[in-house]
């Protein structure tokens, strides 16, 4: 599967929108877009995932650019339990999914 | 809302001990997975298992490693012999419209 690239780190203030962007540019026209997030101690949990059109769910928004290369996962309004680490993952087939070391989102009060 | 369960919690065990992670996935999913996780490291894909057989596995997962689903609930890790190096945290995981991921395991080799 295709490598994403993510900031190590990022902070928001509380009740204010969060962008975290990924890259990935080797991304095969099969790949989906995968953001999954790990509270402390805890699983990893689903987040949103989409192929080329922009996503909206009840926890966050996908929005995936034309040539497909980057995407951003938005936060409209981040709280202190979104504090965790992002993981941006590409899979095809939606089964094994390769782990980078994601975004540690801080989040402020 | 439907979720993995995964028991025991914390598993302590000594070097050479055969140990086995039990998980309960969502009852109508098809696919299983098992991930590990050593502190302060990536997740990583260990094997997954559909249709009673496993469908793809990594180089992590030798030997030492099996998979069963020995009813129609439980989906069971087995490592037949433990080394300090398998120290982690290890989550079960299942598929239906995405993946869902159990609260883990941890495992602790003494």
């Amino acid at each position: 599967d295709a490598k994403t690239t993510q900031p190590n780190s990022m902070e928001s203030n509380e009740e204010e929108p969060v962008h975290l962007p990924c890259n990935h540019s080797t991304i095969s026209g099969t790949d989906y877009i995968h953001w999954y997030r790990q509270l402390p101690s805890q699983g990893p949990e689903y987040v949103i995932h989409g192929l080329t059109s922009n996503v909206n769910n009840r926890m966050a928004s996908l929005a995936i650019a034309e040539d497909r290369k980057s995407s951003t996962l938005i936060l409209h309004r981040a709280t202190l339990r979104d504090a965790a680490v992002y993981y941006c993952i590409l899979s095809h087939t939606g089964n094994q999914f390769y782990f980078g070391t994601g975004t540690s989102l801080t989040v402020i009060p | 809302e439907p979720e993995v369960t995964q028991t025991p919690s914390h598993q302590v065990t000594q070097m050479g001990q055969e140990v086995i992670l039990r998980c309960v996935p969502i009852s109508n999913h098809l696919y299983f997975y098992w991930y590990r996780q050593i502190l302060g490291q990536k997740v990583e894909f260990l094997v997954s298992f559909y249709n009673n057989e496993i469908s793809e596995k990594s180089e992590i997962f030798d030997d030492q490693f099996s998979v069963e689903r020995p009813d129609g609930s439980n989906f069971t890790l087995k490592i037949r012999s433990t080394k300090l190096e398998d120290s982690a945290m290890y989550f079960c995981a299942c598929r239906g419209y995405e993946q869902y991921f159990g609260p883990g395991t941890r495992l602790t080799v003494t």
